[in-house]
């Protein structure tokens, strides 16, 4: 059972560039969360999606910044224009459902530069 | 608040010893408590998580003891190891799940041969 997948596992844009981040969860998980973290710093939550559906999205900057699960393929993480202030680790997680004592499995990120 | 405030944001331990790595929290909604690990590129593992039901749950070398009067918690790890230099994050959420996590700012670890 392969576990969450992400890709690109590195990208470099150059400013005003779009980025597009995916993610697969693990087999039968439903449920996707975004985080981003910022060298020497702790993970913030950005987005919570189930498919079809934005359940949280508390986290995300109001602009340049969506997010997408599908009924089919991977979730996806669009940051539009990007800034050298973007330039981040971006992990997504995903889990059977918000249950209890449900656990979150991580995917090895995608570490994003901005030139 | 939704803060979740970890220290040290360093430690330094000798092979044996005992790593103990502190976090405090603010909202009392708070019901789930993980720590995960993380290698560098690599993305954060789950190492052992408990609910505020109980005051210590203890995985092998790894014990999370919780004091829900102070609000904080802490892991301990016996008999570091090497292989455990790493950093370790603290997290706290709602719901008694891990969806929408927040995070400590993170411990980095060394355990010296």
């Amino acid at each position: 059972n392969a576990g969450v997948m992400q890709n690109p596992r590195h990208l470099v844009r150059r400013r005003g560039q779009e980025a597009r981040l995916r993610c697969s969860p693990m087999k039968g998980h439903s449920h996707v969360y975004w985080y981003r973290q910022l060298p020497e710093e702790g993970l913030k939550f950005m987005v919570y999606l189930q498919k079809e559906n934005i359940i949280d999205e508390s986290g995300m900057p109001k602009e340049r910044f969506s997010a997408e699960f599908p009924k089919e393929g991977p979730s996806i993480l669009r940051i539009q224009q990007v800034v050298r202030g973007d330039s981040a680790a971006y992990f997504c997680a995903s889990s059977l459902g918000p249950g209890m004592d449900t656990e979150a499995f991580f995917g090895q990120g995608t570490r994003l530069t901005v030139v | 608040q939704q803060q979740v405030k970890q220290s040290p944001q360093s430690l330094i331990v000798q092979k044996g010893g005992i790593s103990i790595i502190n976090c405090a929290y603010e909202n009392t909604a708070f019901d789930y408590f993980p720590w995960y690990q993380q290698f560098p590129g690599k993305g954060p593992a789950l190492l052992i998580a408990i609910r505020p039901d109980v005051s210590e749950k203890k995985e092998g070398r790894f014990t999370i003891s919780f004091n829900k009067s102070a609000k904080q918690f802490s892991l301990h790890i016996m008999d570091s190891q090497p292989g455990d230099s790493a950093t370790y994050f603290c997290a706290a959420s709602t719901g008694g799940s891990a969806r929408q996590l927040t995070f400590g700012s993170g411990t980095q670890l060394t355990v010296l041969p």
